[in-house]
């Protein structure tokens, strides 16, 4: 079966760096997204990695290892306004979003 | 209006209740999308559309009805539904279905079935 595992919850503190970490089994890889979504709200979309390595924007990285089946989102500088849930998705071979249950990010001042 | 809307935003139903949730996309994209979200789980992707055509259908029971009148519209259209469909209800467009475009969301309906 597809599968995407990530944490549930995590908490971290204001100005620190945080790693969310994401591992799947898919049938086919058609990319791998980020996206976060603050309660009540839509999901917006954060980044897109299909090749090994790491994509830099702002804050915010994502890493990705196709060899692994992992990936991580890396939030730099943490601001209050990051607290969220962040959402993995693996895109398949039917070019259908497989997605993991989100983690819940916590920033403590 | 830009990207996805949603409307109504929240709403409240009886089990004998129909209602219908309206979707609308601003981008231009050729595929829509109903998703499901509960707490703590993964979405649920419930239908599909492309160039107004359905696509898929996630053997989603049949008191979900979806509609779609053109590429920038889509409707799900509710009848007898059960307090386990309380939910939020996402809509997404991209520009293709065949392809890795990123989906853009709607801010969901939330439902609540009594």
């Amino acid at each position: 079966g597809q599968n995407i595992d990530q944490p549930t919850e995590m908490t971290a503190t204001e100005g620190a760096i945080v790693q969310i970490n994401c591992t799947y089994q898919t049938s086919g890889f058609n990319g791998l997204f980020w996206y976060q979504q603050h309660a009540g709200e839509a999901p917006t979309f954060l980044s897109y990695n299909v090749l090994d390595g790491l994509e830099e924007k702002g804050r915010f990285s994502s890493f990705l290892s196709r060899s692994k089946g992992y990936s991580y989102l890396l939030l730099k500088e943490l601001q209050m306004k990051d607290s969220a849930s962040y959402l993995c998705a693996v895109m398949d071979s039917n070019y259908q979003l497989i997605w993991g249950a989100g983690t819940k990010l916590i920033i403590k001042p | 209006e830009t990207g996805v809307t949603q409307t109504p935003r929240h709403l409240v139903m009886g089990m004998t209740n129909k209602k219908s949730l309206k979707c609308e996309q601003h981008l231009g994209h050729n595929a829509m999308y109903w998703y499901k979200q509960s707490a703590k789980k993964p979405l649920e992707l419930m239908f599909v559309y492309n160039f107004k055509e359905q696509t898929e259908n996630n053997s989603v029971p049949s008191r979900f009805s979806p509609e779609c009148p053109n590429s920038s519209h889509l409707f799900l259209h509710l009848h007898t539904l059960q307090p386990e469909d309380s939910a939020l209800y996402l809509c997404a467009s991209s520009q293709n279905r065949e392809g890795p475009d990123t989906q853009y969301f709607g801010p969901g309906t939330r439902l609540t079935v009594l």
